[in-house]
């Protein structure tokens, strides 16, 4: 697509509840990474997938925090058994992994839990 | 480990006037990489710069420029007779691989332009 496509732009859901957050990249960018960030906040960063390595999972905050990547293109995030802290924008972004280039982010998912 | 600091949480200017944004920066890495990027209230973060730690050359693009200081481990980003549409939080960050991932980014400066 044109750009880093990420739904649903907003979700509240209850404490406990499970959500999934999904993103789309640009069609051939390689590397996809999430970040999130809350309110007043830089942007902390997750997870990054590049090609078929091994994903670098050093900045997911719990094991509440899963993301997967199927087929080299779309990126699933999961939280599981949300908490009121978890309560953020998470972003995702991709890249052509080369130098220059820089992210492309989208628009975010705003993930309020109640 | 990395570490990207921008002390200056807000700043307000009157439309036209010149403002410095400030970065510092801190790394063990030789190579690195600098970003600069903006995020408008419309809440989409646009790509702005990149520089690495070996081209300390200053940079102008139209009324935004980039001071890039290794002894003072700083990349402070100017802008020139601003305008109400520069109002955005302006994030800098770093990178410290070639292939850009694993940006890490500061807290952010929010800019507000008044007309």
């Amino acid at each position: 697509g044109a750009g880093v496509s990420q739904s649903p732009s907003n979700k509240v859901t209850e404490k406990g509840k499970d959500v999934e957050l999904r993103c789309d990249p640009i069609s051939g960018h390689t590397a996809l990474y999430w970040y999130r960030q809350s309110l007043g906040q830089g942007l902390e960063f997750l997870i990054y997938f590049q090609g078929n390595s091994a994903p670098d999972k050093s900045g997911l905050p719990s094991d509440r925090f899963s993301a997967e990547r199927t087929g080299g293109s779309v990126s699933t995030l999961t939280i599981q058994r949300t908490q009121q802290e978890d309560s953020a924008v998470y972003l995702c972004a991709s890249s052509l992994g080369r130098w220059g280039h820089g992210y492309t982010f989208g628009s975010g998912t705003r993930l309020t839990v109640v | 480990a990395q570490k990207v600091t921008q002390a200056q949480t807000e700043i307000s200017v009157v439309e036209k006037e010149d403002v410095t944004l400030d970065c510092v920066y801190e790394t063990r890495d030789t190579t690195y990489y600098l970003f600069w990027y903006k995020q408008p209230p419309s809440g989409e973060l646009v790509f702005l710069i990149r520089r690495n730690s070996f081209d300390e050359q200053n940079e102008i693009s139209g009324r935004y420029s980039w001071n890039f200081q290794k002894s003072t481990s700083s990349f402070n980003f100017t802008i020139t007779a601003s305008q109400v549409v520069d109002s955005a939080v302006y994030f800098c960050a770093l990178s410290e691989d070639d292939r850009d991932d694993k940006i890490i980014f500061g807290k952010g400066t929010r800019l507000h332009i008044l007309p």
